[in-house]
């Protein structure tokens, strides 16, 4: 059955670590997003991507980084720039941008 | 300032009461999301706005684009739609959430 799924469903980070965190859906979405959400904030933007090979920067892309090389995976990596990366991260797809937007069930990310 | 305001931020009911949690945005918008988030963290889209009302199941939103001011109403809420509730709205190619209203329902 078609769904979006993220991978690890916890994942701890060393610091200085890069770690990519995996999202994918088979639901033949274009559009794909990924979202950060801290207690008592709203989710916020970090990459999205509209179409294969194509992605842009959200609110909050410095210290990430995402490639778009098929339809199906659009993959973030979380680099050691990135000075508070412990949050909760959601991967989402929609048919198109504007349409409804379908999660995942999120990667929790720890730093030691 | 926040694109998107929600109230209250925090809400608990008995077992059967009528819910309802607003939210007002400050932008030009496509269209209006709800979304609910259990504990767990997966987050279901419940509704998509734009205009007028829509039902689904004990479920009601409503949206006043003028007033810029949308509603979501639970009726004869239950334990289970314990949850955050999350608006969001749609501008181009960007979403601006709500921080999310928290509801417990006590049986």
């Amino acid at each position: 059955d078609g769904g979006i799924t993220q991978s690890p469903k916890y994942l701890f980070r060393k610091e200085g670590q890069n770690v990519t965190l995996s999202c994918e859906q088979n639901l033949n979405h274009d559009a794909m997003y990924w979202y950060r959400q801290d207690p008592g904030q709203g989710l916020r933007l970090i990459y999205y991507s509209q179409i294969v090979n194509d992605f842009q920067k959200g609110d909050i892309a410095e210290g990430y980084s995402v490639s778009r090389e098929k339809k199906e995976s659009f993959p973030l990596t979380v680099t050691s720039a990135q000075k508070n990366p412990t949050a909760f991260y959601l991967c989402a797809s929609s048919i198109q941008t504007e349409e409804t937007q379908y999660f995942g069930p999120g990667t929790r990310l720890l730093v030691l | 300032k926040n694109e998107v305001e929600q109230s209250p931020q925090n809400l608990t009911a008995q077992e059967g009461e009528f819910i309802t949690i607003n939210c007002s945005y400050s932008v030009g918008i496509s269209a209006l999301h709800w979304l609910q988030q259990h504990p767990g963290g997966g987050i279901v889209s419940l509704f998509m706005l734009s205009s007028g009302k829509k039902k689904h199941g004990r479920l009601i939103a409503t949206i006043n684009i003028q007033e810029k001011h949308s509603s979501l109403h639970i009726t004869a809420s239950h334990p289970r739609d314990s949850a955050v509730y999350i608006c969001a709205v749609g501008k181009g190619n960007q979403f601006y959430f709500g921080t999310g209203t928290s509801l417990t329902v006590i049986p």
